[in-house]
């Protein structure tokens, strides 16, 4: 079974808070992401990293900020809160060193709902 | 990644097998074909991926077309904890990093 933990599970907050998003894994995996899913909604990538003091954006731009100090630890980051960043967030880790071939094992989510 | 087509919903009685489809006909030589699910309210869930051969798990088969341009995951004996979003998603190879693009899905309704 996967060991990658996201908190909190919930977040409901007023416009203009800094947040941070918590995303760890116990896998010792190098390859960590952060997706975006509105309800009912497809799955879109916001930021990746190979390994420590690796990050990358995804295909979806995203205001959020994350970084990687720790290998098992990549949390995202709003500076300043808005309704337009009401979604779910989901942290996956992969296994593999082969791209193709490789399986994300995802965390369970941080439903957030900006007021 | 090449895109893939999936029925929106598909419904099976419990206890039965389920055969949901997909569709890849611009699948190149080197794109890994996975499958995942999302149960509601969690994230999604790695079910099986292949190349060019059937595969086997403890979850589900894999059933790929010879030409590559279809494939259909195969439940044995749905449960009601199958019921879930199943995604079909092709994955390059070479230098792809872990972008899997996950489209709608087919949503199963699994009924007792």
């Amino acid at each position: 079974e996967a060991d990658i933990y996201q908190t909190p599970r919930y977040l409901v907050i007023g416009t203009g808070k800094k947040i941070t998003l918590e995303c760890s894994q116990t896998m010792g995996h190098d390859k960590m992401y952060w997706y975006q899913q509105d309800p009912g909604m497809e799955l879109h990538l916001i930021h990746y990293s190979y390994g420590v003091n690796s990050t990358e954006k995804g295909d979806l731009s995203s205001e959020s900020t994350v970084s990687r100090i720790r290998t098992e630890h990549f949390p995202l980051t709003l500076e300043s809160a808005r309704p337009s960043h009401t979604s779910q967030y989901l942290c996956a880790s992969s296994d593999r060193d082969s791209f193709a071939n490789e399986k994300l094992f995802f965390g369970s989510g941080t439903q957030l709902s900006v007021l | 990644d090449a895109k893939t087509t999936q029925p929106n919903s598909m419904e099976s009685n419990e206890e039965e097998p389920v055969h949901l489809p997909c569709n890849h006909s611009t699948i190149s030589g080197t794109d890994y074909i996975h499958w995942y699910r999302q149960l509601p309210s969690q994230g999604p869930e790695y079910v099986i991926h292949g190349l060019t051969s059937n595969v086997n798990n403890r979850m589900a088969s894999l059933a790929i077309a010879e030409d590559r341009k279809s494939s259909t995951l195969i439940l044995h004996r749905a449960t009601l904890r199958d019921a879930a979003v199943y995604y079909c998603i092709l994955h390059a190879g070479g230098t792809s990093y872990g972008k899997l693009t996950f489209g709608q899905g087919t949503i199963l309704t699994v009924h007792p």
